[in-house]
């Protein structure tokens, strides 16, 4: 079956750790993103990339970093300039067509907590 | 300025009622609008999508889009306890990108 898939479920970062979440699709989306959700929030867009070798920031970038290597795949690292890095990250997936939306798939979410 | 609002309820209505979720969006560019069904915990997952003006129905569910208002409904009939979560508008951006609300949290009483 098609899907996205991140892991892992749950992460502890220590203090001045840098952690890295998966975020993998066999979807053959061309597009992929990662949102952070906040208790009672909206999602916030982190970072997007709409091609491989290619990623812009979103509207809450700082202390994170990604990579797209593969169409597969995209990465999220936190980072340990993110200060308050506690929260629902999730990934998200979509056909990129350029001038039609179909929305998002997303993953299951990687909730990250600082201990 | 937020681009897409929503109220955060809690919105209650009793069993078997009709639900009424509602969005306004500020981008009059936006084409495509979303709604995401957000169960406690959870990730989003898509229940309907709209990009045409009018109605559209897909079993329970209707969502309306109404461009020269620039406002998005999602009506549930026959709401069930299964129907409790939080409902995330969503509205196209730039570059392929999802303008998501806050959410409304619905709870369907016995």
């Amino acid at each position: 079956d098609g899907g996205i898939t991140q892991s892992p479920k749950y992460l502890f970062r220590k203090e001045g750790q840098n952690v890295t979440l998966s975020c993998e699709q066999n979807l053959n989306h061309d597009a992929m993103y990662w949102y952070r959700q906040d208790p009672g929030q909206g999602l916030r867009l982190i970072y997007y990339s709409q091609i491989v070798n290619d990623f812009q920031k979103g509207d809450i970038a700082e202390g994170y970093s990604v990579s797209r290597e593969k169409k597969e795949s995209f990465p999220l690292t936190v980072t340990s300039a993110q200060k308050n890095p506690t929260a629902f990250y999730l990934c998200a997936s979509s056909i990129n067509s350029g001038t039609e939306n179909y929305g998002y798939t997303f993953g299951s979410g990687t909730r990250l907590t600082v201990v | 300025q937020k681009e897409v609002e929503q109220n955060s309820g809690p919105l209650s209505v009793p069993e078997g009622a009709i639900a009424s979720l509602n969005c306004t969006y500020s981008d009059r560019g936006s084409q495509s609008f979303f709604w995401y069904r957000q169960y406690s915990g959870k990730s989003p997952e898509l229940i309907m999508f709209i990009y045409s003006n009018g109605d559209k129905e897909d079993g329970r569910f209707t969502a309306q889009l109404n461009k020269a208002s620039q406002y998005v409904s999602l009506l549930i009939r026959d709401s069930q306890p299964s129907d409790s979560a939080t409902y995330l508008c969503a509205g196209t951006g730039t570059a392929s990108k999802l303008t998501f609300g806050t959410g409304t949290r619905l709870q369907v009483t016995l």
